[in-house]
């Protein structure tokens, strides 16, 4: 079983949509969650972080859920520009370590 | 603009070859890391240095030899690679647990 499971996709949007991505973790010791956007032949970028209070970043709003492990990101308004790979990923202090989902990939069309 | 700078941005090589990869960063960060990434699937952790010292080495083959020149610099030294080493090879850094900044990365392809 991989530590961090993501659905790779690929969902297939028309733009305007609302997506929803989600991921479990296994290792109960992670400290802190991220999802990071990475475009074909490019490298990843932090989207946002993603906090046990929830936290939103315009039209992307992030949720940990600690209990069962699991995190998810929502797209609302879906734009051709967030076509992409995202990428959900976990960092624990013991290991000094980030683990990486597969990552979601996204296709928004017109 | 990525923070992090990776030079050069593509590398061909035949398998005798030796040539280096380079990454730099003035952000202050301190744990500086090094990365593979192949077509479709996620980075792999090569090396991790923490205060300019090798901290984690996940078994990478000796064909590739990382060196932390300064707090700013992270080289990584090839030498007699395979084509399956052909990948995306990633730098990032970061401070503590803040999340990793990545470079735009070398493409490598080895003939």
């Amino acid at each position: 079983r991989k530590e961090v499971e993501q659905d790779p996709g690929p969902f297939n949007v028309p733009e305007g949509a609302t997506v929803a991505f989600n991921c479990t973790y296994s290792n109960s010791a992670s400290q802190s969650f991220f999802w990071y956007r990475q475009d074909c032949r490019k490298e990843p970028k932090l989207l946002m972080s993603v906090y046990s209070s929830g936290n939103e970043d315009g039209r992307f709003t992030a949720q940990l859920n600690r209990a069962s492990q699991y995190i998810s990101l929502l797209i609302r308004d879906s734009k051709l520009s967030d076509s992409a790979t995202y990428l959900c990923v976990t960092y624990s202090g013991n290991t000094g370590k980030l683990i990486f989902g597969q990552g979601t990939t996204l296709q928004v069309k017109p | 603009d990525t923070e992090v700078t990776q030079t050069p941005k593509h590398l061909v090589m035949g398998m005798t070859n030796k040539k280096s990869l380079k990454c730099e960063q003035h952000m202050g960060h301190r744990a500086m890391y090094w990365y593979k990434q192949k077509a479709k699937k996620p980075p792999e952790l090569m090396f991790v240095y923490s205060y300019e010292k090798l901290s984690i080495n996940e078994s990478v083959p000796s064909r590739f030899s990382p060196e932390c020149p300064n707090s700013s610099l992270l080289n990584l030294h090839l030498h007699a690679l395979q084509p399956e080493d052909s990948a995306l090879y990633l730098c990032a850094s970061s401070q503590g647990d803040q999340p990793q900044h990545f470079g735009d990365g070398t493409r490598l392809s080895i003939l």
